[in-house]
């Protein structure tokens, strides 16, 4: 069964700065992986998604990767805001076109 | 843009009451899904489906069942509330295949 993990739980940066959110998955026979953004009591927004034959996307200032044979996925966020505070998502889509989530990274930029 | 609309961003309802949430989607997409998010458990598949009238069991169905009439509805319904289905519920769907997936806003289901 597929699993998805998500480091760090929780971070806290400076503006300005820029941040590596990491995910990971156990079953590296994915179709995709989609990048989500929560903000508190809201729902998901889609950010980036990545085909299984992709390495990378790039929206603005969020790029994402793809190693689908370690099954690792990192969203890098330059010269971060405080408008991006809010808990990122990465998400996994298997045979049978489930998504498997993450527990989400929480992150706060401090102005 | 692609919407996802969820009838009601806050529910509260009593023990015992048949619970309807509605989700609409504007784009024609095959799949939808129901999830439910917890603290600590984040989001959980509950029923998803394909086509009209088509559903498969998520991870956790268990007092929920799901209707899909028409392509672009999909209704989650707890038939008998419990308080344990106090939750963040969410709607999601995509076109058929390997594509991006849109969710709705969420519904804050409370049941006392």
């Amino acid at each position: 069964k597929q699993e998805v993990t998500q480091i760090p739980a929780a971070l806290s940066v400076p503006e300005g700065e820029n941040l590596v959110l990491n995910c990971s998955f156990t079953d590296s026979a994915i179709y995709n992986l989609q990048w989500f953004r929560q903000d508190p009591g809201k729902g998901l927004t889609s950010l980036l998604l990545i085909q299984s034959s992709q390495r990378e996307q790039t929206s603005g200032r969020l790029n994402a990767s793809l190693d689908k044979s370690s099954g690792r996925s990192t969203l890098y966020i330059a010269a971060s805001q405080p408008g991006d505070s809010a808990t990122y998502l990465c998400a996994v889509r298997n045979y049978g076109q489930n998504f498997v989530f993450g527990p989400g990274t929480r992150l706060s930029v401090l102005p | 843009d692609v919407k996802v609309t969820q009838s009601s961003r806050y529910l509260v309802k009593r023990t015992g009451e048949k619970v309807f949430l509605e989700c609409v989607q504007d784009m024609d997409h095959e799949n939808m899904f129901w999830y439910r998010q917890d603290p600590g458990l984040g989001l959980r598949l509950i029923y998803f489906s394909y086509d009209v009238k088509m559903k498969e069991k998520g991870d956790i169905p268990e007092g929920y069942s799901v209707s899909r009439e028409k392509k672009e509805r999909f209704s989650l319904i707890l038939e008998s509330a419990s308080t344990n289905q106090t939750s963040m519920y969410l709607c999601a769907s995509s076109l058929q295949g390997i594509t991006e997936a849109f969710f709705g806003q969420g519904t804050r289901l409370t049941v006392v």
